[in-house]
């Protein structure tokens, strides 16, 4: 079936800490995202891709990183930047061209500094 | 400035109830207007609306979109518990992030038994 996974499901991470959430798609959708929801703030653009070896910042992408090696792949960083990481995460991803159609959802990672 | 503004934030009726959750936004050159739900984990998507005062239905949820005065409505039904969710309204519009979603914030919406 195709899909797109995310994981872990939950994550702690001790301040200081870098750690780093996986995205795999199967879809062979060419572009991919990362949103992050905290509660009352709905989902809000960290970074996107729109093909390999490239990709762009969204609205707070202040403490994190992105790479997209390979089409299937678009892992985040939470660095010892990001001052509030703990939030859930999501990874999506989509045709590209002048489509009208949304995103495929991933299953979200719940990320807990502790 | 918010691009998608939805109201109300929260909403709390009984089962049976008929609801109507608003959208409104700013941006005109959009290709389409999106619904989702979203219960515990990934937004499940609902309805996608491109064309002024078309309704579409499934169920008992229906959605029209007003591309004059900048909104769409979602309405629910004869509410059940099952209902109760985040609902997201989202834009796909070239400044989204490579023609992506610009979301609201979302309407919590919970169905007292």
């Amino acid at each position: 079936d195709g899909g797109i996974t995310q994981s872990p499901k939950y994550l702690f991470r001790k301040e200081g800490q870098n750690v780093t959430l996986s995205c795999e798609q199967n879809l062979n959708h060419d572009a991919m995202y990362w949103y992050r929801q905290d509660p009352g703030q709905g989902l809000r653009l960290i970074y996107y891709s729109q093909i390999v070896n490239d990709f762009q910042k969204g609205d707070i992408a202040e403490g994190y990183s992105v790479s997209r090696e390979k089409k299937e792949s678009f892992p985040l960083t939470v660095t010892s930047a990001q001052k509030n990481p703990t939030a859930f995460y999501l990874c999506a991803s989509s045709i590209t061209g002048a489509n009208l159609y949304g995103y495929t959802f991933g299953s979200g990672t719940r990320l807990t500094v502790v | 400035e918010d691009k998608v503004v939805q109201s109300p934030l929260s909403l709390v009726v009984h089962e049976g109830d008929t609801v109507t959750l608003n959208c409104s936004y700013e941006v005109t050159n959009f290709r389409s207007l999106l619904w989702y739900k979203q219960e515990k984990k990934a937004p499940t998507f609902l309805f996608m609306l491109t064309s002024s005062g078309i309704e579409k239905k499934s169920g008992r949820l229906s959605s029209i979109l007003d591309k004059k005065e900048l909104f769409s409505i979602l309405n629910i039904t004869a509410t059940q518990t099952g209902d109760s969710a985040v609902y997201l309204c989202a834009l796909k519009w070239p400044g989204g992030g490579a023609d992506g979603l610009t979301f609201g914030k979302g309407t919590h919406l919970i169905i007292q038994p």
